[in-house]
């Protein structure tokens, strides 16, 4: 069955970076494109940006545009979150999803705070 | 970017009991290859969400047969035949036609 794992998350300062992984298995990592999509503390879904099943194709959300960045390595079935100048309203919960039969991680939280 | 408008923002329901919840979309999300990318997430308290519908209709593998999923171009709706108790949760729309991907709002549904 497919599983995502999500990690790296944690207590940041404004402005500082984070990296969050996903790690999958149960199915063709490498054939399948995969989102990131967050939730701030009681709020609904936010989607974030998708990178393709080869890496060769990225789409942002304006909110994050310039800011975060999405990369994968399909040898080692994972898929990262590059998260830099980090603001008090990316405070959320971060979930990668795979493409097509949206399946979700538990999510990793992310508290960007003084 | 498309909006996705979701009605009520809350809905209490008797157990046993239809609920229908509204998705309506700024623009039409008829793709150019013809299909409409119109999902329904369900997330339950402290879960993660889970797609019940994909393409305005299509339920997913082990969704109840209560979920039902219709509409076209903008206008979209859910709808749960007898409402259970494992039902209670959010309910988002998000539309796949067009980048960004974009959700609605969310629908709580909760038990009278």
């Amino acid at each position: 069955q497919v599983q995502l794992v999500e990690s790296g998350g944690g207590v940041v300062q404004p402005g500082k970076s984070l990296r969050l992984s996903c790690g999958a298995s149960g199915f063709t990592f490498s054939s399948y494109g995969m989102h990131w999509v967050r939730q701030a503390p009681g709020k609904g879904l936010e989607w974030l940006g998708v990178i393709s099943y080869d890496g060769s194709k990225k789409i942002f959300a304006d909110s994050v545009k310039g800011r975060f960045n999405v990369s994968r390595d399909n040898s080692k079935n994972t898929v990262i979150l590059q998260m830099d100048s980090l603001r008090a309203e990316d405070t959320a919960m971060y979930y990668c999803v795979k493409d097509q039969t949206w399946n979700w991680g538990q999510g990793t939280l992310v508290v960007v705070s003084p | 970017d498309v909006v996705m408008t979701q009605s009520p923002l809350s809905l209490p329901v008797t157990l046993g009991q239809p609920a229908s919840i509204s998705c309506r979309s700024s623009e039409s999300l008829v793709s150019s290859d013809g299909s409409t990318y119109l999902n329904w997430f369900q997330q339950r308290p402290g879960q993660s969400p889970r797609r019940l519908i994909y393409k305005i209709s299509n339920r997913d593998s082990g969704v109840p047969e209560r979920f039902s999923g219709s509409g076209s171009g903008t206008d979209f709706t859910l709808k749960i035949s007898r409402v259970e108790a494992e039902d209670v949760g959010v309910y988002y729309c998000m539309q796949g036609s067009q980048w960004p991907l974009t959700f609605g709002g969310g629908t709580k549904v909760e038990i009278k």
